[in-house]
């Protein structure tokens, strides 16, 4: 079975630039997260989606940060514009609401120059 | 945000050695989760934990479930290689939402061959 697919694997860019990220979560997964992981902060929840409805988007840092669902299969994390310390590795997952266990992507890492 | 507290923060050990690390923290938690990274890639699950004094084996690993429900541990028996990776444990807050999930900061393990 294919996993959460993400992409791009790799985004370089500079300041100012729009970034775009993209989601496929796992085939019958009914909630959707975007994480953002440092070295100083960890893993941080941005947004959650269930059934393609934004619950929780508490983690966007700020207005430049924006995400969409919309369909089952499909998600954006869109920056706009972006700035360097938005660098970090953008993370997707997904799971049944049921039982919470994320399943991630293989992520996507950013540099903002 | 919230995180847990997990120790140590890294590990340098021999292979055939085990390990143990743990999480705590201050609240309640009805979820323990427990995942590996390994590097340029996303967290994969470990082992879920979902009653309190759960004791739950994956192969070498073991994961427990505390009585107070404020913390967990993870053992790995005789120690290989590819145990390399930085291991995080992740809790749901027993009065949170089940999806947002708290983090630890992870524990990096090295294993010398």
């Amino acid at each position: 079975d294919a996993g959460v697919i993400q992409s791009p694997r790799h985004e370089v860019t500079e300041m100012g630039q729009e970034v775009t990220l993209r989601c496929k979560p796992i085939s019958g997964h009914n909630s959707l997260f975007w994480y953002r992981q440092t070295m100083m902060r960890g893993l941080e929840l941005l947004i959650y989606f269930n059934n393609n409805v934004p619950i929780d988007d508490s983690g966007m840092p700020e207005d430049r940060f924006s995400a969409k669902m919309p369909n089952a299969s499909f998600s954006t994390l869109k920056i706009q514009p972006s700035e360097p310390r938005d660098s970090a590795v953008y993370f997707c997952a997904s799971s049944l609401f049921e039982t919470g266990e994320l399943f991630f992507g293989e992520g996507s890492r950013l540099t903002v120059l | 945000g919230q995180q847990l507290n997990q120790s140590p923060q890294s590990m340098f050990i021999q292979e055939g050695e085990d390990v143990s690390m743990n999480c705590t923290s201050s609240s309640i938690f009805n979820t323990w989760l427990w995942y590996k990274q390994d590097p340029g890639e996303g967290p994969v699950l470990l082992i879920a934990l979902y009653k309190a004094g759960e004791l739950t084996s994956n192969g070498r690993l073991t994961a427990q479930f505390g009585i107070t429900r404020k913390d967990s541990f993870l053992n790995i028996s005789a120690s290989i290689p590819s145990d390399v990776g930085i291991y995080f444990c992740a809790g749901a807050p027993n009065a949170g939402n089940n999806r947002k999930l708290i983090w630890g900061l992870g524990t990096s393990l090295a294993v010398n061959p």
